[in-house]
């Protein structure tokens, strides 16, 4: 069974300062994408990031990047120069590319605060 | 453009009753899912709909089931509420199903009660 384990329930971070949220992984696909989604107070999902398990490369959207490891299993979400607008709900989830199966696996989730 | 819209936003159900929720994609869209949402369980898929076929489906009782129509709006239905129906139910889209590979775009929910 794919699961995705979020360990931190909640993270504080000052206005300005990084953070980085923290999610593992495990899974029996050879093949796979993982994402950050972002829920802010509105319930609405946001997508903020995703990777390609295939590709080495960390990605980067702005302030926000992941530092991948493949071995480890390890896709943690590194936000810079946190603003207000960042505090939310942030969940990591993945998805096999294996044709046929549609759904994400979701972790729990960090509850983010960023103090002003 | 127009995002993936979910009516109603709230809904007070009792239990025993039936509900059913609605998803419009956004334009273009064929692809629908839907994920429940609760405090103990998280986020849990329940099925994906694809042109008016239901092509998976999570591990939930069949009193809940969905249907899409041939505009892409999908509604989903639970009968003989029960106390644990209690949630967010999300939607989410995407344009053929396999694109879902870059993210979902998801509404933001209907949260149901049951009392």
């Amino acid at each position: 069974a794919q699961t995705v384990t979020q360990s931190q329930p909640e993270m504080s971070v000052q206005e300005a300062e990084t953070v980085t949220l923290s999610c593992t992984y495990d899974t029996s696909e050879s093949d796979y994408y993982l994402f950050w989604y972002k829920q802010p107070p509105s319930r609405q999902m946001i997508l903020v990031i995703r990777q390609e398990a295939y590709k080495q490369q960390n990605a980067t959207e702005n302030r926000f990047s992941v530092n991948f490891q493949k071995a480890a299993k390890s896709f943690s979400l590194k936000i810079s120069d946190s603003q207000l607008g960042d505090a939310a709900m942030y969940f990591c989830a993945s998805l096999p590319s294996t044709s046929g199966t549609y759904k994400y696996i979701f972790g729990t989730g960090t509850r983010l605060k960023v103090l002003a | 453009k127009a995002g993936v819209t979910q009516t109603p936003r709230y809904l007070i159900k009792t239990r025993g009753q039936q509900v059913t929720l609605s998803c419009s994609p956004i334009s273009g869209h064929r692809s629908v899912s839907w994920y429940q949402q609760t405090p103990g369980q998280g986020l849990q898929f329940l099925f994906e709909y694809f042109s008016e076929t239901q092509r998976n489906k999570g591990n939930f009782p069949g009193r809940f089931s969905g249907r899409q129509f041939s505009n892409s709006r999908s509604e989903m239905n639970v009968s003989t509420l029960e106390l644990g129906d209690s949630a967010l139910y999300l939607c989410a889209s995407s344009k053929t199903g396999q694109d879902r590979n870059y993210g979902y775009t998801f509404g933001s929910g209907t949260r149901l009660t049951v009392v």
